[in-house]
């Protein structure tokens, strides 16, 4: 059964520095999506992604953050100087229309020292 | 706003039900969905209500949804061991196709 695959699984960073989280999202899929999990709370929305570009973003994705679709299978999530509040779990998700079942990454754990 | 509340552990006998709790605000709400997080895995679609239902049944699952209340619950019959994962809820509001979710709810079954 196609999946989504995020990796890696755990990055550990010093705060300032830039890190890219990569997602793999199911090949027929055209809807790419981050989320954010931090410790504790609740799952948030950070920014939608359809035919090239952004479709929707929450006020958490500010300017240190970026979305890009390097090539026809990889979607990342870059952020830029990291900050300590930036540690959490990133999801990513994918579906193959906007109202269509989104399904979701294992995760990536971002640790900010 | 949106909010989504939920209680962070449930603990159960295998063999007994579980019933996760979820509360929501906002009356907008289109869909509601359960999803279920394992260990090391991505969330997973486990089971949805439309706004205008009571009630949804899937083999053991059972879904109710209070409008009134605002209230939607997720029933597990015969719970497993396997059962034992992260449970969130999450609401669609009307014109968005973006879940809002809650915090989750830890599931532990013990024998």
């Amino acid at each position: 059964e196609p999946e989504v695959t995020q990796t890696p699984s755990h990055q550990v960073t010093q705060m300032g520095q830039e890190v890219i989280l990569r997602c793999v999202p199911i090949s027929n899929h055209l809807y790419f999506y981050w989320y954010r999990q931090i410790l504790g709370q609740k799952v948030e929305f950070l920014v939608s992604f359809y035919n090239n570009e952004i479709s929707e973003k929450s006020e958490i994705f500010d300017d240190q953050f970026s979305v890009e679709r390097p090539d026809g299978s990889n979607f990342t999530l870059k952020i830029r100087s990291t900050k300590l509040e930036d540690s959490a779990m990133y999801f990513c998700a994918s579906s193959e229309g906007q109202g269509n079942e989104q399904f979701f990454g294992p995760g990536t754990r971002l640790t900010v020292l | 706003g949106e909010d989504v509340e939920q209680s962070l552990f449930l603990s159960v006998r295998e063999g007994d039900s579980s019933v996760i709790n979820c509360t929501y605000t906002d009356s907008s709400s289109t869909y509601l969905y359960w999803y279920k997080q394992e260990p090391g895995a991505g969330l997973q679609l486990l089971t949805y209500i439309f706004s205008n239902m009571d009630m949804k049944q899937d083999q053991r699952l059972t879904v109710l949804l209070n409008k009134k209340d605002k209230h939607l619950s997720l029933r597990i019959a015969d719970t497993q061991t396997g059962d034992s994962a992260i449970y969130f809820c999450a609401e669609i509001l009307g014109g968005s196709y973006i879940p809002t979710f809650g915090r989750g709810t830890s599931l532990i079954v013990h024998p």
